[in-house]
């Protein structure tokens, strides 16, 4: 089954980039990767997908490996609320056959003043 | 708010008992998710409900059971309880049939076992 490894806990000043990584190095070619954030115990809040071209919202950008075995979500200025733990998530399973998300443990980020 | 309610917010029961955790979709949502939280660990998937009828199971314990009704409201039962159960869970909705489909979480209830 596919699953993904992003680091426990990153560190990011007030105002800069954050950039956190996500190995999901057994993804199926045709799957795709989806981050979502849970901020304190509230419901997770969805953030981005990709397949394999980089994207864009509002909220950040996802930048996808060539090979698809890695990426990283960017927010490009962190603020104080964006301090959370993101989910970086693929999906298992074959079609019509119990596909499911797997959610891993996350990267803590603390966005410092 | 995403528009996904739950109840209640808080249950505090003793072990053996039986709980039901109620889960109402966003207006126009087909597909109900439930997900268990333990302290700090990550979500784990439990069971996927569409329109009425289960898509996709989890890592659900034979002690536990959902069903969707009609009006497309959600309930998930845990019975036999045990003071590992205590946790967040999570019920989240989306518009088609696919774990794709983008999620929209409700605030969760927190379940204490004693």
């Amino acid at each position: 089954d596919a699953k993904t490894t992003q680091p426990p806990s990153m560190d990011c000043a007030e105002g800069r980039a954050a950039n956190l990584p996500c190995n999901h190095s057994t993804i199926s070619g045709n799957e795709y990767v989806y981050w979502y954030r849970q901020i304190h115990s509230q419901g997770p809040q969805y953030i981005i997908h990709g397949l394999k071209n980089n994207e864009t919202n509002e909220m950040a950008s996802l930048i996808i490996t060539e090979d698809r075995k890695s990426s990283t979500l960017i927010l490009p200025h962190a603020t104080l609320r964006d301090t959370a733990v993101y989910y970086c998530i693929v999906r298992v399973g074959k079609a019509g056959n119990n596909r499911k998300l797997i959610w891993g443990l996350g990267t803590s980020l603390a966005v410092n003043p | 708010d995403s528009g996904v309610t739950q109840t209640p917010k808080h249950l505090i029961t003793a072990t053996g008992q039986r709980v039901t955790l109620r889960c109402s979709p966003r207006s126009g949502d087909l597909s109900v998710y439930w997900y268990q939280q333990s302290l700090d660990q990550g979500l784990q998937f439990l069971i996927q409900y569409y329109n009425g009828e289960e898509r996709a199971k989890g890592n659900i314990l034979e002690r536990f059971s959902a069903q969707q009704f009609p009006d497309l409201h959600s309930e998930l039962n845990l019975s036999s309880l045990e003071l590992g159960d205590s946790a967040l869970y999570f019920c989240a909705s989306s518009v088609g049939d696919s774990s794709y489909n983008e999620q929209f979480f409700g605030p969760g209830t927190r379940l204490t076992v004693l």
